[in-house]
């Protein structure tokens, strides 16, 4: 059971769009909907923002959309804002009642 | 509203027994609606599913923690626990207990709300 591989770093400026992604096997992102994200402030507890590939929780903006393709999930986040930038998670079940997360993403807005 | 806190203690030595409990207001722990798990996360790194629990009692987890995790529930107490054995200094982390969504009895595999973590460090 590996990580699920996140690219280390991302960036815009505010406004603009922003797509993180997340790349597993056909195991886990590529075998179920299952997939969620999380974002993370410095200190702060984890917050689920997607999950099952592209549902939004209540209180969560819609500038925030999930969606996959293959063993890929992404994460877009729309019309950038401050308060945005924070470290992001990607999850995914895995069979057999597991679970692995991504290694992060921090999301820097310019 | 349901809220989850983590409890133990901070400090556990090598070769130990760590040992937390995830107590839950505000809602039941036995409810058919929810499974409950651990997470945690080393100082500057990412997230690391440590195992996940059911209502009912059946367990689920990481295949790397597994020879060294329990996690039980304690229903008249509406609480949770975790027991990672044999800690070494790479078990130093936040932990963080959290709640799972079921839907019609099925797991959904995210966790919807978190405790505010606990910072566990193993040292001598």
């Amino acid at each position: 059971q590996s990580a699920l591989t996140q690219p280390p770093s991302a960036s815009g400026s505010p406004g603009q769009s922003v797509t993180i992604s997340c790349t597993g096997t056909s195991s886990d992102v590529g075998e179920y909907q299952y997939v969620s994200w999380y974002q993370q402030h410095p200190g702060k507890t984890p917050k689920v923002m997607i999950y099952e590939v592209n549902k939004r929780p209540s209180g969560v903006p819609d500038r925030f959309s999930g969606s996959k393709s293959g063993n890929t999930a992404s994460l877009t986040v729309s019309g950038l804002q401050a308060e945005d930038e924070a470290d992001y998670y990607c999850s995914s079940y895995a069979g057999n009642n597991k679970l692995v997360f991504g290694g992060g993403t921090k999301l820097t807005v310019l | 509203q349901v809220q989850l806190q983590e409890s133990g203690p901070g400090l556990v030595k090598p070769s130990e027994t760590l040992s937390l409990t995830c107590t839950v207001s505000g809602g039941s722990i036995s409810r058919s609606t929810y499974y409950w798990g651990w997470i945690r996360q080393p100082p500057g790194k990412g997230l690391e599913w440590i195992g996940t629990i059911s209502y009912s009692g059946s367990t689920y987890y990481n295949p790397s923690l597994k020879r060294r995790v329990t996690i039980s529930v304690d229903t008249s107490k509406n609480h949770f626990s975790l027991k990672l054995s044999s800690v070494t200094a790479a078990d130093t982390a936040v932990y963080y207990c959290a709640r799972l969504p079921l839907t019609s009895y099925y797991p959904n595999w995210y966790f919807d709300i978190w405790g505010r973590g606990t910072l566990v460090t193993v040292s001598s």
